[in-house]
């Protein structure tokens, strides 16, 4: 039971690169979150999935889009990355009803 | 906008005092509440939650805290800090507009020998 899992780790983009961070989890919930930590403004949401087919935007989501590829897994994409994306980014998942939330390690992405 | 305030952006205490971090927040009559806790290079854990009746909630780690309506707060104890509490620590709730979780922005806590 892996839990919540992120790939990659790390990322080091250039301006106008695009690339997607993956997430998976293995605990069957129904909801999934992508978060963007920055200094001195803990988690700021982007994008959620409320079940399986729905996504919906968060606080954050300019720049970024998302994909509910099945039950288990959530993906987001930037397009074209800028360097205020530098940040570091987190999935969570819960059961949708308890606020319970599991979380990834993070991705740590600079955009130069 | 409902929300959560945390006043301490850092704290220090030595090894074996006790602690208490702060959380405020606004709007509400009995808001659920949380804490997480985020060590060094690693995603957030639930510490402990509060949604109705008893005040004072235990959590792991040996953590509790308490809702005191009457101050709007949810703060965070431990009577005896280890060195493995350093950490950031999140107090949040719910945005009742989507239903989704809201972070305060943290407490980074540091333990001195």
């Amino acid at each position: 039971n892996a839990g919540v899992t992120q790939t990659p780790k790390f990322q080091v983009l250039k301006t106008g690169q695009s690339m997607t961070l993956q997430c998976a989890q293995d605990m069957n919930h129904n909801s999934m979150y992508w978060y963007r930590q920055d200094p001195g403004m803990g988690l700021r949401l982007i994008y959620y999935s409320a079940s399986e087919g729905t996504t919906d935007k968060g606080e954050v989501p300019n720049g970024y889009n998302v994909s509910r590829l099945n039950k288990r897994e959530f993906s987001l994409r930037l397009e074209s990355a800028a360097p205020s994306q530098t940040s570091v980014y987190f999935c969570a998942s819960d059961r949708g009803i308890s606020y319970e939330q599991y979380f990834g390690p993070g991705t740590r992405l600079t955009v130069t | 906008a409902q929300s959560v305030t945390q006043p301490d952006i850092h704290i220090t205490v030595s090894e074996g005092a006790s602690l208490e971090l702060r959380c405020n927040y606004s709007y509400g009559a009995t808001p659920y509440l949380f804490w997480y806790v985020q060590s060094p290079g690693q995603g957030l854990q639930l510490l402990l939650k509060y949604f109705s009746g008893d005040t004072l909630v235990q959590g792991i780690k040996g953590f509790e805290a308490e809702f005191k309506r009457s101050q709007s707060s949810f703060n965070l104890r431990k009577p005896s800090v280890h060195w493995s509490d350093a950490a950031e620590y999140f107090c949040a709730r719910p945005n009742f507009g989507n239903e989704k979780l809201t972070f305060g922005t943290g407490t980074r806590l540091t333990i001195i020998p």
